[in-house]
């Protein structure tokens, strides 16, 4: 069966520091791989999706970006941490071609910039 | 583009009580339509989804959702509220993507308190 990890599971950080959060993916190959904010009250953001290895779309300009050095491996950075990059991050994955496929999420990351 | 509204960010039932979640989209081709619930501090899972079949659709935990293309509705139900059903629930409806990817935009959810 497929799981889906994402860790750490909490994270707190000060502005202007890294930032690297990773999700992983076991149990099936070539995955859709997603990552969604989710801040207090606003529901689900997309930020990051991949179709492949090395293959990122960015939803909204900010300062955090996506990698996808391995199949089952997305990885979300950013380089220097602002207030509002606190929420909490969720890892998604899908397959296949068709919008009739749901996505999986994982347990999230709580991140907290102080 | 698609879009999705939930109405009420909160809902109150009491135990035992019926559950209607709204949901209403917005889609310029035949949609493709989910139900998920969160819990506190975790992440999404998957009650129902409708993918053109059949219009009600059943789900985990006892909750269906009907599509109504008239209304462009796809309201949540449940017949009997259950403590356990106090969560956050999200409605999303699907659009395609480049490369044949699918992209779900959410709703803003619905809290759920059940009202022992």
């Amino acid at each position: 069966s497929q799981t889906i990890h994402q860790w750490p599971a909490t994270l707190v950080q000060p502005v202007g520091s890294p930032l690297s959060l990773e999700c992983t993916v076991e149990g099936t190959s070539n995955p859709n791989l997603y990552w969604y904010r989710q801040a207090a009250g606003r529901g689900l953001q997309l930020l990051f999706y991949s179709v492949g290895i090395g293959q990122i779309s960015s939803e909204v300009p900010q300062n955090l970006s996506a990698s996808r050095p391995q199949d089952r491996q997305f990885i979300l950075s950013s380089k220097k941490l602002l207030l509002s990059d606190s929420g909490f991050y969720l890892c998604a994955w899908s397959v296949g071609l068709s919008g009739k496929n749901e996505q999986y999420f994982g347990p999230g990351t709580r991140l907290t910039v102080t | 583009a698609q879009s999705v509204t939930q109405l009420g960010s909160h809902v109150s039932v009491s135990e035992g009580a019926l559950v209607l979640l709204r949901c209403n989209y917005s889609s310029s081709v035949p949609p493709y339509l989910f139900w998920y619930v969160q819990y506190p501090n975790q992440g999404l899972q998957l009650l129902l989804k409708y993918t053109s079949a059949a219009t009600l659709v059943k789900g985990i935990n006892g909750f269906e959702a009907e599509f109504k293309k008239s209304e462009t509705s796809f309201h949540l139900t449940k017949p009997s509220a259950h403590m356990s059903d106090a969560a956050e629930y999200f409605c999303a409806v699907s659009a395609p993507l480049n490369f044949g990817n699918e992209k779900l935009t959410f709703g803003t959810g619905t809290r759920l308190t059940i009202i022992p």
